[in-house]
């Protein structure tokens, strides 16, 4: 089990510009999420994944940003038209669907977006 | 909505000294509780959680008990050490909100020798 792995680790990218992310979470996991996290507060949720399917969406998650899972496996995150604001540590995480309860999130070491 | 509130940081302690952080939390459901920890350049790590009130997590020395009455999730422990210098987030989730989590701001901790 080599855990959640994201890549890049660090981007910096010029406004105007779009850039992707990539998540692969941990093998048998189902659920998949993506934070952002600016500095000095706590991770946001942006979107989850059950397989396939996009469940939800924050509505901190405008529309130049999209989000794919296409094969239930790994996940990709795009800005599009990337602005200063968007400047944050992006994380994913992953976890197994539970039939009752709550599931326990195992995140990835994130992305750092830099836009200048 | 649901939210997490966390003691402000950071805290600066002595090897060997008493540690809490605190935590209070507000849910319209009944939630499960964690703390994640964070080091210098890692990302975020599953420290302790409870899932039902006055379950008890603990893990590396580290406890924090879920209590319902106070809305609080405090994380104890009775004797840091430097390598506990890390960044503390304290989260919540229902299973009627998606899973998602609610992340407190975060309690920076450095511990001197």
């Amino acid at each position: 089990d080599t855990g959640v792995s994201q890549n890049p680790r660090h981007k910096i990218t010029k406004r105007g510009q779009n850039v992707t992310f990539r998540c692969d979470p941990i093998s048998e996991h189902n659920r998949l999420y993506w934070y952002r996290q600016t500095l000095g507060q706590g991770p946001e949720f942006l979107t989850y994944f059950q397989n396939e399917a996009q469940l939800e969406k924050s509505r901190l998650l405008s529309d130049r940003f999209s989000a794919e899972r296409p094969k239930g496996s790994f996940s990709t995150l795009e800005i599009q038209r990337t602005e200063q604001g968007d400047s944050a540590m992006y994380l994913c995480a992953s976890s197994l669907a539970r039939t009752s309860g709550t599931d326990t999130q195992y995140f990835g070491p994130g992305t750092r977006l830099t836009v200048l | 909505g649901d939210s997490v509130t966390q003691m402000e940081g950071p805290v600066t302690l002595s090897e060997e000294a008493f540690l809490t952080i605190n935590c209070t939390y507000t849910a319209t459901g009944y939630p499960s509780l964690f703390w994640y920890v964070q080091y210098p350049g890692e990302g975020l790590q599953l420290l302790l959680k409870a899932t039902k009130a006055d379950d008890k997590g603990s893990n590396k020395g580290f406890e924090a008990t879920y209590r319902k009455e106070t809305t609080s999730f405090h994380l104890e422990k009775g004797s840091v050490q430097v390598s506990d210098s890390a960044v503390y987030f304290c989260a919540l989730t229902e299973p009627n909100t998606g899973n998602q989590f609610y992340f407190g701001t975060g309690t920076s901790l450095t511990v001197i020798p």
